[in-house]
């Protein structure tokens, strides 16, 4: 398996401007993850899905992120509009729900960056 | 709050010594406690976890040790070597890995030559 693959890798975008990120998670994960991590404030759980149902976004910094998961086999993370405290590095995590005490797999992430 | 605190923010060993990182917790409810390693540019990968019911887990050079009634747990890389300059994050969860990790604010190690 080719792991968690998320896209882009890095974004460039203008204030104002929507972003939208993208994973594909591992063929049989039904646990999917979205974090952000930033130098202050480290790694931070944004929302989590299981079998593609939203379980906790209590993590989503504001009404401007938003996350889908139309199907097992992808998920979005959205920021409309963006502003300049967004840039961070996202990442994209999944699981085996159905497996206790085993681990979630990180993708490489995507580094946004908002001017 | 900051339920996963975590000591110290970076760390200088010399090649072949040991390493140290310890972390402290404040969730009693979490059951699931996993180190992760982070090489710049990548995203963090597991490297050993444990639960509250053992007292040490060892793998490798790598060794953990759970203090469940001080809520206290350690990573320890014997013999570091400068292949493990990283950035270690310590980490806890609920429903052993279900609902999401808490993670500590990490560790940067560098191993001197």
């Amino acid at each position: 398996d080719a792991g968690v693959i998320q896209s882009p890798r890095h974004e460039v975008t203008e204030m104002g401007q929507e972003v939208t990120l993208r994973c594909k998670p591992i063929s049989g994960h039904n646990s999917l993850f979205w974090y952000r991590q930033t130098m202050m404030r480290g790694l931070e759980l944004l929302i989590y899905f299981n079998n593609n149902v939203p379980i906790d976004d209590s993590g989503m910094p504001e009404d401007r992120f938003s996350a889908k998961m139309p199907n097992a086999s992808f998920s979005t993370l959205k920021i409309q509009p963006s502003e300049p405290r967004d840039s961070a590095v996202y990442f994209c995590a999944t699981r085996d729900r159905g497996r206790l005490n085993t681990e979630a797999f990180f993708g490489q992430g995507t580094r946004l960056t908002v001017v | 709050q900051q339920q996963v605190k975590q000591s110290p923010q970076s760390l200088i060993v010399q090649k072949g010594g040991i390493s140290i990182i310890n972390c402290a917790y404040e969730n009693t409810a979490f059951d699931y406690f996993p180190w992760y390693q982070q090489f710049p540019g990548k995203g963090p990968a597991l490297l050993i976890a444990i639960r509250p019911d053992v007292s040490e887990k060892k793998e490798g050079r790598f060794t953990i040790s759970f203090n469940k009634s001080a809520k206290q747990f350690s990573l320890h890389i014997m013999d570091s070597q400068p292949g493990d300059s990283a950035t270690y994050f310590c980490a806890a969860s609920k429903g052993g890995g279900a609902d999401g990790l808490t993670f500590g604010k990490g560790t940067h190690l560098i191993i001197q030559p």
